[in-house]
Order: structure tokens, then C-alpha cells, then sequence
């Protein structure tokens, strides 16, 4: 059963401490990782998508990594509109051609100032 | 640009009630996903519709759940008797299909059940 894993459940930082969240996952078939901030009673949002070991990609403060079996969010100089929970989703394709996402449950960031 | 819209934004009701969810997805996508969310947890799927085709349904959605997206645009998602347990968000998401097939799902900004 495909498995995913968030580390740290919360993490509070200063305004410009940096960190990385991480996203351990066990998935048969990996076919993309997801990352999603979402904010409290809002819809995820989505930022970056990771196809195969080594790939990096970067938004603003933001740079996600991928390995075989973990991902990373590293945040640089965090600012409080940060703020937010970042959730992971690594994805297979099902028989009906669906993209699977198995979502964690998201590490809580709060970024003060 | 308009994303993906989601009404109500809130739904109070005693439980035995029925409720009924609308989601517009992004006008050209052509995949539709139904999840659910409570507390603490990341969306769990529902449902997935290709155009008008229901082609998935998760063992999460009993038989008092149903889910319809005529001429596959916009979608419903009905709960029958509703029960305490019920209670969550219940997010909608869309995503394009095509040649490429990069297929990323943009989330509405959800329904929050509420059953007494």
C-alpha cells in the first residue's frame, strides 16, 4: 500500500530562518510527486511538480528536491505570508489513466516576524 | 483567469438531512476529481470524472454518496442521509488531459460540511 510520510507535523521559524520540510514515501510506480500549499479553510494550491531523482525546481523562496524514496521543501529566508501547510503527494496512473495523488498530512509552517 | 469555483462555501445541516455540492471546473479541463479532507489530514479521494464518464470511485464513497457531471462540464456531488462522520471539507479538483499529458490538478477552494 503506497505509503507517505511528512516530517515535521509543525515547525515554527523566525522571519529569514531557513528549513526543509521532508516527504518520505513508499509508492509502486511513482509517476510525479506534488507539493500544495494550502492555507487554513482554503483549496490546496499548487507548486511544483517532480518527475525523477536528482530534478529540482524552484519558486520564490521555495526549492523542492526529489529522491528514490523522499522529497524535500527547502525554504530560504522565510517570510510570514510562508505561512502556511505544505502538503506532499506523490502520484501513480491507475487503470482508468487517473493520476493518483496519496497525500500526507502536511507539515504546519508558521513563519514569524 | 477564473480557477475552479466550488458552492456553497458552507453547509450547516442536521443529520438524516440531504446536501448537495456544485464544482465548475477550469472551463477546458477535462478531468474532474471529487476529495474529501478533515482535520488534520490531506484530501483523500472520492471520485473521477473523464468529461462526463465517472470512471473511478473510491471504497470512501458509500452508497449514499453520488456524484454527476452532465455533458461533462460542471459537477454535483449529493449526500443522501447525511451523518455526523460526514462532516469535513469536500474539495473538487480539475485538471487537462492532453497530448503531453502533465495532468496537474488545481483544487477549488472547498465546501465545509457541517452536520449536527
Amino acid at each position: 500500500e503506497d505509503q507517505v510520510t511528512q516530517s515535521p507535523e509543525a515547525l515554527r521559524l523566525q522571519e529569514g530562518e531557513s528549513s526543509s520540510l521532508n516527504c518520505s514515501y513508499t509508492v509502486s510506480g511513482l509517476r510525479g510527486l506534488f507539493w500544495y500549499r494550502q492555507d487554513p479553510g482554503k483549496g490546496p494550491e499548487f507548486l511544483f511538480t517532480l518527475y525523477s531523482a536528482g530534478e529540482e525546481k524552484e519558486k520564490e523562496r521555495l526549492k523542492a528536491t526529489l529522491t528514490k524514496k523522499e522529497s524535500f521543501l527547502h525554504i530560504t529566508a522565510p517570510k510570514p505570508e510562508d505561512s502556511a501547510t505544505y502538503l506532499c503527494a506523490p502520484s501513480v496512473q491507475t487503470a482508468t489513466g487517473r493520476r493518483a495523488l496519496t497525500f500526507g498530512s502536511g507539515t504546519r509552517l508558521q513563519v514569524q516576524p | 483567469d477564473t480557477g475552479v469555483s466550488q458552492n456553497p462555501r458552507h453547509k450547516i445541516t442536521k443529520r438524516g438531512q440531504n446536501v448537495t455540492f456544485r464544482c465548475d471546473p477550469i472551463s477546458e479541463h477535462n478531468r474532474l476529481y471529487w476529495y474529501r479532507q478533515t482535520l488534520g489530514q490531506g484530501p483523500e479521494f472520492l471520485t473521477y470524472f473523464q468529461n462526463e464518464a465517472q470512471l473511478e470511485k473510491s471504497r470512501l464513497l458509500s452508497d449514499r454518496f453520488s456524484a454527476e457531471r452532465p455533458k461533462g462540464s460542471f459537477s454535483t456531488l449529493e449526500i443522501q442521509r447525511t451523518e455526523q462522520g460526514d462532516s469535513a471539507m469536500y474539495l473538487c479538483a480539475s485538471s487537462f488531459l492532453g497530448a503531453v499529458g502533465t495532468d496537474t490538478q488545481y483544487f477549488g477552494p472547498g465546501t465545509r460540511l457541517t452536520v449536527l
